[in-house]
């Protein structure tokens, strides 16, 4: 079964810091990487589907790279902002069926104006 | 635009009470339907999912049924509450498996 990890559990960085975050997964049978944002009181928002070794994909001031060899995926913060405070979740399909999602535990980011 | 409907928002039921909780979704045709739990302190848990009416796939081993009477219509069910059983939970839909999914508003259970 495949584990999916995150680090760190938490994190509290003030506005304007940059921060980054860690997924990492068993780099064999990989078929995608997500990560979603979930707001207190909202649901999950989908940020990014990455599929292929080397990925990178940017959404305004967030952006995630993927590295499928040795199982991690990152996720950069550019100058945060207090409306980044969530919980940042990764997932993975851990069959062909691509159906069954594997959730880390999330990394609840903190940004203090 | 596709929106996904969740009931009820929260809930209290007793041990050994049935459950019905119901997922909806509006503005697309065929998607594949997932129910996700959440308990207390712990990640996202995939439960089930379904790629078509009447098609269920259990993730874990547990005291909860799903059941997908129509296409866009997700219904999570038990005869028998646990206490283990409490928690959030998330009814998620998506187009094509292994694209991003798109979540409900939950329902939190509390089981006493």
């Amino acid at each position: 079964i495949l584990n999916v990890e995150q680090s760190p559990q938490s994190l509290h960085v003030q506005e304007g810091d940059s921060t980054n975050f860690t997924c990492s997964f068993p780099s064999s049978n990989f078929y995608a990487l997500h990560w979603y944002r979930w707001e207190t009181a909202k649901s999950p928002e989908a940020l990014f589907v990455m599929t292929l070794n080397g990925d990178e994909k940017k959404k305004g001031r967030i952006s995630a790279t993927l590295n499928t060899k040795e199982g991690y995926s990152y996720l950069y913060i550019k100058g945060s902002q207090p409306e980044d405070s969530a919980t940042y979740l990764c997932a993975s399909p851990y069959s062909l069926s691509w159906n069954d999602m594997r959730f880390g535990a999330g990394t609840r980011l903190t940004v203090k104006p | 635009s596709q929106t996904i409907h969740q009931w009820p928002a929260t809930l209290v039921q007793p041990v050994g009470s049935p459950l019905s909780l119901e997922c909806t979704v509006e503005g697309t045709s065929n998607p594949n339907l997932y129910w996700y739990r959440q308990a207390a302190g712990r990640g996202l848990q995939l439960l089930f999912y379904s790629v078509g009416i009447g098609q269920i796939s259990s993730e874990v081993p547990q005291n909860l049924s799903a059941s997908r009477p129509q296409d866009r219509q997700f219904i999570l069910s038990s005869k028998k509450l646990l206490l283990s059983d409490s928690g959030f939970y998330l009814c998620a839909w998506a187009g094509t498996p292994g694209h991003e999914q798109y979540f409900g508003p939950g329902t939190r259970l509390t089981v006493t």
